[in-house]
């Protein structure tokens, strides 16, 4: 089964400065990698997502991520943070094959943004 | 489109009540999910459904829970009887069919359960 760790609950950065999210995955192969964002009080939108090709990913927002296989990690990056981007952020994995389909889910890091 | 829609956005209840949380999918999503998000547990996948169908229904944490869709268009989580350890934020979202677009979730703004 696959399995998604953030290793950061908590992560705070100043406005302007530039924001990593690590998220680490273990699983057999390849897997769909995601990034969601949940600001207070909503449901979490999609940012990104990763299927195949070039292994940096484009978001909305402003995001990107970078798949590194070696490293079996899908990091979330943003050059110069805003204060509206303090919110939980979420990675998860699904698997290519295998009958289900269905994503898990890291336990999120909050981005708390100071001005 | 109007997105996932929930009801109630919020739900206080006493312990021993029957609760009842309603969804809309996007209409064409073919998968509807539910979720239950708490602080000690993060995001839990509870059930979901294929073209109304239950598919996975291994994280429904107990007989008291239960879900239903009637219809393409609606679905419901009910709980009965309610206990304060339910409280949490429970999430629906959909998804389209087919290929990886599938893997791609919608979700609706949750109800924010209390079981007093």
């Amino acid at each position: 089964a696959q399995s998604v760790t953030q290793p950061d609950i908590h992560i705070t950065v100043s406005e302007g400065a530039s924001l990593e999210l690590r998220c680490n995955y273990s699983y057999g192969a390849t897997p769909y990698l995601f990034w969601y964002v949940q600001s207070p009080g909503q449901g979490l939108q999609l940012l990104l997502k990763y299927f195949s090709g070039d292994t940096l990913v484009q978001g909305i927002k402003g995001f990107e991520a970078e798949f590194k296989r070696s490293q079996s990690s899908f990091n979330l990056r943003k050059p110069s943070v805003h204060w509206s981007d303090a919110a939980e952020y979420f990675c998860a994995v699904a698997p290519i094959s295998g009958g289900s389909y269905i994503p898990t889910f890291g336990r999120g890091t909050s981005l708390i943004v100071h001005p | 489109d109007a997105g996932v829609i929930q009801s109630p956005r919020h739900e206080v209840t006493e312990m021993g009540q029957e609760v009842t949380l309603r969804c809309k999918p996007i209409s064409g999503h073919d998968y509807l999910f539910w979720y239950r998000q708490t602080m000690m547990r993060g995001l839990e996948l509870l059930i979901y459904f294929n073209n109304n169908v239950p598919i996975d229904d291994s994280g429904m944490p107990e007989d008291r829970f239960s879900a239903k869709m009637p219809n393409a268009s609606f679905s419901t989580l009910k709980i009965q009887p309610s206990e304060p350890r339910d409280s949490a934020v429970y999430f629906c979202a959909s998804s389209p069919r087919g290929g990886p677009v599938y893997y791609e979730q919608y979700f609706g703004p949750g109800t924010r359960l209390t079981v007093t």
